[in-house]
């Protein structure tokens, strides 16, 4: 059962432009969300986070937008640049619990074209 | 402030064997998690650790595996009795409370 789910494997765009990444989430208990970026042989690095409580917040260049009626959040990043070139990975956890195990999605690969 | 460690960065393993991979948290962070991740696939939790204390292990497979964090010292994940199947990245993060985690470099453990 996949509760976080990012159904673009891959997403390509110009230098400067903006890139949207998606992931939809099934389980109404998630309350805290995080976005990381991963590039290959090393390890995720954190890029931003939302609380359930808010419906967007923003860093920079990155806004994470959530909707949670629709059960989905989206990661912004205006421009892009080409060292955005990764894997993003969204990721979900319910704080109020014991544990603070986060549910990945599979990823979403990014190229940014100069 | 260093980041989170992991050492070895890579690790080969015959069939059998066992394997031993050690996270050292950041500074201050007391929380301990290690996911793995399978070949084109997202990670996947494993186990949830505080000093002394296992908290959540719903990831870990029944046999073979085995985690812990003494009070001294990194904590440890270990793979007995290692299968093809055990090839992944293992991945450790470490939080100072229920919060962001952040990751370490991830151990390759290639089993042949």
């Amino acid at each position: 059962d996949q509760q976080v789910k990012q159904n673009s494997p891959s997403l390509s765009v110009q230098e400067g432009r903006i890139s949207i990444l998606n992931c939809d989430y099934t389980n109404s208990m998630f309350d805290y969300f995080l976005w990381y970026k991963k590039y290959p042989a090393e390890g995720p690095t954190f890029l931003i986070s939302i609380s359930s409580i808010k419906d967007k917040n923003e860093d920079g260049r990155f806004t994470v937008f959530l909707n949670k009626s629709a059960k989905h959040l989206s990661l912004h990043i205006v421009p892009s640049q080409p060292g955005d070139s990764a894997v993003y990975f969204c990721a979900a956890s319910v704080r109020s619990s014991n544990t603070g195990k986060l549910i990945f999605g599979q990823g979403t690969t990014l190229q940014v074209k100069p | 402030n260093a980041g989170v460690m992991q050492n070895p960065r890579h690790l080969v393993r015959r069939r059998g064997q066992e394997a031993r991979l050690r996270c050292s948290p950041m500074k201050g962070h007391s929380h301990v998690y290690w996911y793995r991740q399978l070949p084109e696939e997202g990670l996947k939790f494993m186990v949830y650790l505080q000093k002394e204390n296992i908290i959540d292990e719903s990831g870990m497979p029944k046999e073979r595996f085995s985690a812990e964090f003494p009070k001294e010292g990194p904590s440890i994940l270990r793979i007995q009795q290692v299968v093809r199947g055990d090839s992944a990245a293992y991945f450790c993060a470490s939080s100072p409370t229920e919060g962001t985690q952040y990751f370490g470099p991830g151990t390759r453990l290639l089993v042949l």
